[in-house]
């Protein structure tokens, strides 16, 4: 079955910087992948999201980039602000009704302000 | 998104009891899906419950341990049987989105802890 890798698991940056977070699938059938974000005690998120016939998505501050040749992708943040500190979750899934996701271990995100 | 109702919030449990969670969406979904978070770690594929017919299990899941129930297009159950301290977890549910389908959203989530 599908295997998805995120890196790094924790993430510590200061107001204003980039954050970058990346993972790798492991099926090359996946063609959905969507990012989300959890705050603490709520549930995730669904923050952004991109198909395997598009390399990059832009939503605002964050975007995601897909590479389909070397099975990864990643999430990027700019400007960051206190508000994006959460946990991260990639994940990866076939098919267009395909939410039968295969998570990412997550990486948990702080903002310094 | 579709709105996505789930009961109990949380609950406190004492092991070998069995506690029963339910999903409520507020319009009909074909699939629904069921997830664990154990603490501090990564969402899990339980199973898939599908309306009319047996719920598809994901590897190291079993019926018996989570049986599931889909008596209509909006409403499932999990149950969580013969708990364990190591059931202690955060269980959500899924649904597909409304527009594109393929996003996934999920309800509040039920935290539940066994003693």
């Amino acid at each position: 079955g599908e295997n998805v890798e995120q890196h790094p698991s924790t993430l510590s940056v200061q107001e204003g910087d980039s954050a970058v977070i990346k993972c790798t699938y492991s099926d090359s059938a996946s063609n959905y992948f969507p990012w989300y974000k959890q705050e603490l005690g709520k549930r995730p998120q669904l923050i952004i999201d991109i198909r395997s016939n598009v390399g990059e998505k832009k939503d605002q501050r964050i975007a995601v980039t897909l590479n389909k040749t070397a099975k990864h992708f990643s999430l990027h943040i700019t400007e960051t602000q206190p508000e994006d500190s959460a946990v991260y979750f990639c994940a990866a899934s076939i098919g267009a009704a395909g939410n039968k996701l295969t998570f990412g271990g997550g990486t948990r995100v702080l903002v310094k302000p | 998104s579709a709105v996505i109702s789930q009961k109990p919030s949380r609950d406190i449990c004492q092991r070998g009891t069995s506690l029963t969670i339910q999903c409520q969406v507020d319009s009909q979904v074909t699939m629904m899906f069921w997830y664990r978070q154990q603490p501090g770690q990564s969402l899990t594929l339980i199973a898939t419950a599908n309306q009319g017919s047996e719920a598809t299990y994901e590897s190291g899941f079993v019926i018996d341990k989570f049986p599931i129930s889909r008596p209509n297009l909006t409403f499932s159950t999990l149950t969580v049987s013969n708990m364990s301290p190591e059931d202690s977890s955060i269980y959500l549910c899924s649904v597909p989105g409304r527009t594109r389908g393929a996003e996934a959203f999920f309800g509040q989530g039920t935290r539940l802890t066994v003693v």
